[in-house]
């Protein structure tokens, strides 16, 4: 079975910092993909990232990075110089391999309610 | 290009009705997916469907029905609703990798 735990339950750091967002995951596939997506206070689902279990290169895109690192099961993602308008629930999720048509779904973690005060 | 669309957006049901959540895409993607999120659970998969005529149970299917007669179109059945299943259910839609997720419903059950 695959498993998705984000440890952090809920983070507040001052407008400005940089803060991490953990996720670690387990999974017997040896193709998957990771995801993380955004859900502001409106709701919506906001994607951010998908990575391939065969891709551990990080990724910055703007003030957004990302760790994926293999040997600990982790896919961490890193926001530098935080803004209010960053404050909103973070997911991390993982789909398991697609091979004849087994396209299961996502699984996330609990997720990390992110609170950027000004 | 709408995306994915969820029909209605808010519902109130009494304890024993029944309702149909209404999913539909317009980029001719093979796999739909219901999730549900309650507070602190993040997303959990109810059902899942990768084509036409062709439905499978996720994580929580209980309590839960699912169609797929067109390709486009993904529905989801409470048959006879309970409080626990008051949620906010989010409907997705992929080709391979990405989910595109729909605005979400909103659903209480009273």
């Amino acid at each position: 079975a695959q498993k998705v735990t984000q440890a952090q339950t809920e983070i507040s750091v001052v407008e400005k910092e940089d803060v991490t967002l953990d996720c670690v995951y387990e999974t017997r596939d040896t193709t998957y993909y990771l995801f993380w997506y955004k859900q502001p206070p409106s709701g919506e689902l906001v994607f951010l990232i998908r990575r391939n279990s065969f891709d551990e290169q990080n990724e910055i895109s703007g003030r957004y990075s990302w760790n994926f690192q293999k040997s600990t099961s982790s896919f961490n993602f890193t926001i530098t110089a935080s803004q209010v308008v960053d404050s909103a629930v973070y997911f991390c999720a993982l789909s398991g391999e697609y091979s004849g048509g087994g396209a299961d779904g996502l699984t996330f973690g609990k997720g990390t309610h992110l609170i950027i005060q000004p | 290009n709408a995306g994915v669309t969820q029909t209605p957006k808010f519902r109130v049901l009494k304890t024993g009705q029944s309702m149909t959540l209404l999913c539909a895409q317009d980029m001719n993607h093979e796999y739909m997916y219901w999730y549900r999120q309650d507070p602190g659970m993040g997303l959990r998969l109810i059902h899942y469907s990768v084509g036409e005529g062709t439905t499978a149970k996720g994580e929580v299917p209980d309590g839960y029905n699912v169609s797929r007669l067109k390709k486009q179109n993904f529905l989801l059945g409470l048959e006879s609703a309970a409080p626990s299943q008051t949620s906010v259910y989010f409907c997705a839609s992929s080709y391979y990798g990405e989910q595109y997720f729909g605005p979400g419903t909103r659903l209480t059950v009273t």
